[in-house]
C-alpha cells in the first residue's frame, strides 16, 4: 500500500527555520516525483514544487523559487521542505504528493498535511 | 505564468448533472487534472489526463478538455459530492505545475 506520512504540526516564530517531511512507502520512492503544495487557511492549492528522488532534479514555480527549498534523502525514502527564515504568512497546510510514474503531471496519493503556524 | 480561471461556487441539485469548469490560454493543448477536496481531508484524484478516472472513482465523475475550456462533469450529484474541486496542469513552457483557484461544490 502506497503510503505518504508527513511529520507533525509546528508552532514557529517570525525569523526561524524549519524543515518539514514526507515519508514514501510501499513503492519505490526514487522512481517517482515527489511535490509539495500549499494551503493558506481557507484558500485553495498551491502547486510549490517537485522534486525527483533518484537524482534529486528539482522544479519549483515561481512563486515559491528562492523562498523554500525542496530536498529528498532517499536513503531513507524521505521529501523535505524548507524554510531558513519564517515570515507569518506562511502558516499553512503543507501537503506532499506522489506524482505518477513518468513526467511530472498529476499526483496520485498525498500525505495527511502537516500544519505550519508562524506567530510571535 | 500560466493562469487557470474557475468559478468559485456551483450549486446543483440531488440527482442533477454539475459543470466545474476550468479555463486557460489553449488549455485543450494540455493535460488537465481534476481533484476533489472535502474540508478537513487532504484532495484526492478524481480525472485524470482530461476524462481518465482513478479506480474507486463512480463513473459518475466524467471531464472533457478542449479550446480555452476544461469541464468536470458530475452526473446523478449526491449530498456526498459537495466538496472544493481544483484543476490542475502542468505547464511545460515554464517547467511547473499550476492549479485552478478552486470551485466549491454545494449541493442544495
Amino acid at each position: 500500500e502506497v503510503q505518504l506520512v508527513q511529520s507533525g504540526a509546528e508552532v514557529k516564530k517570525p525569523g526561524e527555520s524549519l524543515k518539514i517531511s514526507c515519508k514514501g512507502s510501499g513503492y519505490s520512492f526514487t522512481s517517482y516525483w515527489i511535490g509539495w503544495v500549499r494551503q493558506m487557511p481557507g484558500k485553495g492549492l498551491e502547486w510549490m514544487g517537485i522534486i525527483y528522488p533518484g537524482d534529486s532534479d528539482t522544479r519549483y514555480s515561481p512563486s515559491f523559487q528562492g523562498q523554500v527549498t525542496i530536498s529528498a534523502d532517499k536513503s531513507i525514502s524521505t521529501a523535505y521542505l524548507q524554510w531558513s527564515s519564517l515570515k507569518a504568512s506562511d502558516t499553512a497546510m503543507y501537503y506532499c504528493a506522489r506524482n505518477v510514474r513518468g513526467r511530472p503531471s498529476q499526483f496520485d496519493y498525498w500525505g495527511q498535511g502537516t500544519l505550519v503556524t508562524v506567530s510571535s | 505564468s500560466y493562469v487557470l480561471t474557475q468559478p468559485p461556487s456551483v450549486s446543483v441539485a440531488p440527482g442533477k448533472t454539475a459543470r466545474i469548469t476550468c479555463g486557460g490560454n489553449n488549455i485543450g493543448s494540455k493535460s488537465v487534472h481534476w481533484y476533489q477536496q472535502k474540508p478537513g481531508q487532504a484532495p484526492v484524484l478524481v480525472i485524470y489526463y482530461d476524462s481518465d478516472r482513478p479506480s474507486g472513482i463512480p463513473e459518475r465523475f466524467s471531464g472533457s478538455n478542449s479550446g480555452n475550456t476544461a469541464t468536470l462533469t458530475i452526473s446523478r450529484v449526491e449530498a456526498g459530492d459537495e466538496a472544493d474541486y481544483y484543476c490542475q496542469v502542468w505547464d511545460s513552457s515554464s517547467d511547473h505545475g499550476v492549479f485552478g483557484g478552486g470551485t466549491k461544490l454545494t449541493v442544495l
